[in-house]
Formats: C-alpha cells, structure tokens, sequence
C-alpha cells in the first residue's frame, strides 16, 4: 500500500537557520507533491506544489525539492523566524482513487 | 474571506447519541472533503463528494454518512457516536485544478 513517512520527532532549529523537512513515500511514483502548514487548532494552509518533472520550487524563504529516484520530497525554510515554528504536513495523490494521501507531519519548533 | 466555514469548533457526545457536522465554501469549489486527524497519524479520508449530487467514500467511512446538499454545503452525520470515533475532523474544499486544499478550522469530537 501506499503511505508517506515524516519525521514523527520535532525539529528544533536555532533562529536565522535554514530549517530542512523530509517527505519519503513507498510504492509509487505520485505526479506531484504538496506541502501544507497546520497550526494548532487550526486547519492545515496550502504552501507549495511540486510536479515530477520539477527538481525544486520556490516562494519566498521557502524552497521544495522532489527526488524520484530517492522517492523523497525536502521542504527548507530559509533564514527561519519562530513565525515559522508549525506542523508541517506534505501529501500525494493516491493511484488508485485520486485522493491525496497524507503524511503525519513534523513539528518545526524555531528557537529564538 | 470566509473560504470553509466548519461548524461547531467543539462538541462532547455520549455513546450512541448522533450529530451533524456542518461544512460550507464559499469559493465555487466542485470537490469537497471531510478528513479525521488522529494523534500520530495523517489525516485520513472519510468521505468526499466530487460534485453537487455526488459522494463517495474514502479509506475510513464506517460510521458515517454525508450529504451533499449543494454545491457549498457538504455535512457529515455520525448516526451514533462511538469513542473510536473521537477526533478532529476537518472539512475542505479544493479549486478546479486540483493543485490545493482549502480546509475549515476544525470540529474537536469527544465521545464518552
């Protein structure tokens, strides 16, 4: 079956520091890759899409990588903010109903 | 902007009493979604409704039932609550081109 893993540990990143999220998934090659942010108590926000035959993406301090050899997805934040600390989620669709399939997401927490 | 309007933020039911959770867009959107989100997991597809006059299920739907009354309202029913089904649930809708979510703030469920 098809799942997408994400580092269940939270990510601690100094303030001013490029902050690095991984998205691996397993048995399929999905088209695309979207990334999303959820803060607490709230529903998760669009952030980027990344095609299969787009190697990286950017939007403003934010930048999306896809590697369909490794099967994995990078989501860096740039000179971060604790603005920036949030549950960060990446998804795909699925093949066999074209529903996105969701990763459990990481906690970024940035120190000031 | 009103986008997805989830109603009510906060609900506590006993076993085996029934609700109905209310879900409206705004943005013209055919699709629309209800997802849970348990601790650990990623969000999981309960039922989605392609269309006005369409719905389907999705990985998790035992227990519940949708309707979609048109094109901006979609609304999910629990006909009797069982604590397995304490969660948050989230409504969302997405554009025509189905490169993004847009998801309500969230239901938190308890059920004793």
């Amino acid at each position: 079956s098809q799942k997408i893993e994400q580092n269940s540990e939270a990510l601690n990143i100094q303030e001013g520091k490029t902050a690095t999220l991984t998205c691996n998934y397993t048995n399929y090659s999905p088209a695309y890759l979207q990334w999303y942010r959820q803060d607490p108590g709230r529903g998760p926000v669009f952030l980027l899409l990344i095609r299969e035959n787009e190697k990286e993406k950017r939007k403003e301090r934010l930048k999306v990588t896809f590697d369909t050899t490794l099967k994995q997805s990078l989501f860096h934040i740039t000179a971060s903010q604790p603005a920036d600390s949030a549950t960060y989620l990446c998804a795909h669709i699925s093949d066999s109903n074209y529903q996105l399939i969701w990763g459990a997401g990481t906690k970024l927490i940035i120190k000031p | 902007n009103a986008g997805v309007t989830q109603t009510p933020k906060f609900q506590v039911l006993k076993t085996g009493q029934s609700m109905t959770l209310q879900c409206a867009q705004d943005m013209n959107h055919n699709s629309m979604y209800w997802y849970r989100q348990d601790p650990g997991m990623g969000l999981r597809l309960i039922y989605y409704s392609a269309s006005e006059g369409t719905t389907d299920k999705g990985e998790v739907p035992n227990g519940y039932n949708v309707s979609r009354l048109n094109k901006r309202e979609f609304s999910l029913r629990l006909e009797s609550a069982a604590p397995s089904q304490t969660s948050v649930y989230f409504c969302a809708s997405e554009n025509r081109g189905r490169e993004k979510l847009f998801f309500g703030s969230g239901t938190q469920l308890s059920v004793l």
